[in-house]
C-alpha cells in the first residue's frame, strides 16, 4: 500500500507559538489532503491539494503541496488552545491512507 | 443529510463473540472505507468499496468482513472476536477527493 510518512510524531508548543506537520511520500502523488481530529472525535476533512507547488491558506493555517509532489505541509500560526488535535495527511485513490499523524498540545 | 451514520457507539464484546458494526451514508457516494484506530495510533485501512457488490482488503483484513449490497450500507463483521480487534472503527465515504466520517465505533473485546 501508500507508505506516506509524517514528522514530527508529537509537538507540544507555547500558546502563541507557531507548528507545521510534514508528510513525506516515496512515490509521486496525484493529491494529498489534511484531516484534523480532536480528542475523542472522528477525522474531519480540511483542504485538498492537487497542483505542483500549490499552497493554500485557511485563516491561521497554511497547506503546501511540494513540487514534485511527493511532501506536503501543514503551517500554524500562532497557534490557540482550539488548535490541539491529531493533524492527519491522506492520500486518495481508490484505497485511502492516511499518514501516522501528528499529535498537536498546546499549552496555555 | 446526516453524512455517515454508524452504529453502536460503543460495544463490549466476550472473546469468541460475533457481531456487526453498521455504516450508512446518504450522500450516494460510491467510495467507502472501514478504519480501525487503536489508542494514540493512526488509522488503518481494513476494508473498502468502490461500488455496491464490489469490495476488497485493505492492510489490516485479517478477522474482519465485509459486504456492499448496496450504495448506502456497508457494514462490517467481526467473527470470533479477539482482544486485539479492541479499537475505535471508522467508517467513511469519499467523494471528488474529500473524506467524511462517521463518528466511530468504540470495541472492547474482554
Amino acid at each position: 500500500g501508500q507508505q506516506v510518512m509524517q514528522i514530527p510524531q508529537y509537538q507540544h508548543v507555547q500558546e502563541g507559538e507557531d507548528f507545521t506537520t510534514y508528510c513525506n511520500s516515496s512515490t509521486t502523488l496525484s493529491n494529498i489532503q489534511w484531516y484534523k481530529q480532536r480528542p475523542g472525535g472522528h477525522p474531519v476533512f480540511l483542504i485538498q491539494l492537487v497542483k505542483s507547488g500549490e499552497v493554500k491558506k485557511q485563516k491561521r493555517l497554511t497547506f503546501q503541496f511540494g513540487e514534485a509532489k511527493k511532501n506536503s505541509s501543514l503551517h500554524i500560526t500562532a497557534t490557540q488552545t482550539t488548535d490541539v488535535g491529531t493533524y492527519f495527511c491522506a492520500v486518495d485513490g481508490n484505497q485511502f491512507y492516511f499518514g501516522t499523524g501528528t499529535s498537536l498540545t498546546v499549552i496555555p | 443529510n446526516a453524512g455517515v451514520t454508524q452504529t453502536p457507539k460503543f460495544r463490549i464484546l466476550k472473546i469468541g463473540q460475533s457481531m456487526t458494526l453498521q455504516c450508512a451514508q446518504d450522500m450516494n457516494h460510491n467510495y467507502m472505507y472501514w478504519y480501525r484506530q487503536d489508542p494514540g495510533m493512526g488509522l488503518k485501512l481494513i476494508y473498502y468499496s468502490v461500488g455496491a457488490g464490489i469490495t476488497d482488503k485493505g492492510e489490516v483484513p485479517n478477522g474482519y468482513n465485509v459486504s456492499r449490497s448496496t450504495t448506502e450500507d456497508f457494514p462490517l463483521r467481526l467473527e470470533l472476536a479477539a482482544p486485539s480487534q479492541t479499537s475505535v472503527y471508522f467508517c467513511a465515504s469519499s467523494y471528488s477527493g474529500r473524506g467524511y466520517f462517521g463518528a466511530g465505533t468504540r470495541l472492547s473485546v474482554l
